[in-house]
């Protein structure tokens, strides 16, 4: 029930492409999904995050999808860059207890 | 500058040693936590400490201990190293139950 499962483990896209990262939930009582952006040889930095309220959030080429019935929630990457490429995780977490993480996406961006 | 800070940087050590890791955070943060980061990018938490005082302290063997001297630092000790502990190491801040982490840049332990 604790569990956030992410797919896929590694994707490559073309420069200018979408990168497409899906993540699902067990726990209905997760009420904060954020993502975590890591580069390499740096610690993961939030990149952008929702509430099971609203169904979308963007911010820039940055989008979460969020389907509370299906309890899953995808980040979507317009326009990709090569400057995008790192790993990836989702989240998700109540306020009493610790973040859950996925186990992450490699994305690659192919210039 | 740096928001969360960890040293060191990297670290190599033998079997059987024991090492500390030190972090400390100038966010003004009341949350600490350890986390491990393996070779498949999958990140573990170890600890969380609120105000000094320990609240999540996940399986991890008695060999790692945390120590909190106030809320700004919170270290990481670890005995008797084994193989298995190489791992990347990240400490992370956030206020109170906020649920924004901000991590350091990590700490590599590579024990031989």
């Amino acid at each position: 029930q604790q569990q956030v499962k992410q797919s896929p483990q590694s994707l490559i896209v073309q420069k200018g492409g979408i990168s497409i990262i899906n993540c699902a939930y067990e726990n209905t009582a997760f009420d904060y999904f954020p993502w975590y952006q890591q580069f390499p040889g740096k610690g993961p930095a939030l990149l952008i995050a929702i509430r099971p309220d609203v169904s979308e959030k963007k911010e820039g080429r940055f989008t979460i999808s969020f389907n509370k019935s299906a309890k899953q929630f995808s980040l979507h990457i317009m326009d990709s860059q090569p400057g995008d490429s790192a790993t990836y995780f989702c989240a998700a977490t109540n306020r009493d207890d610790k973040i859950i993480f996925g186990k992450g996406t490699r994305l690659h961006i192919l210039p | 500058d740096t928001a969360v800070s960890q040293t060191p940087k990297y670290l190599v050590t033998q079997m059987g040693n024991d090492k500390s890791i030190k972090c400390e955070q100038n966010l003004g943060h009341d949350t600490m936590y350890w986390y491990k980061q393996d070779s498949k990018k999958f990140l573990k938490i170890m600890f969380s400490y609120n105000n000094k005082e320990l609240i999540i302290n996940e399986t991890v063997p008695n060999r790692f201990s945390p120590k909190s001297p106030d809320k700004a630092h919170l270290n990481l000790h670890i005995n008797s190293l084994e193989l298995g502990d190489s791992a990347v190491y990240f400490c992370a801040s956030s206020q109170g139950r906020q649920i924004d982490y901000t991590f350091g840049s990590g700490t590599r332990l590579t024990v031989v």
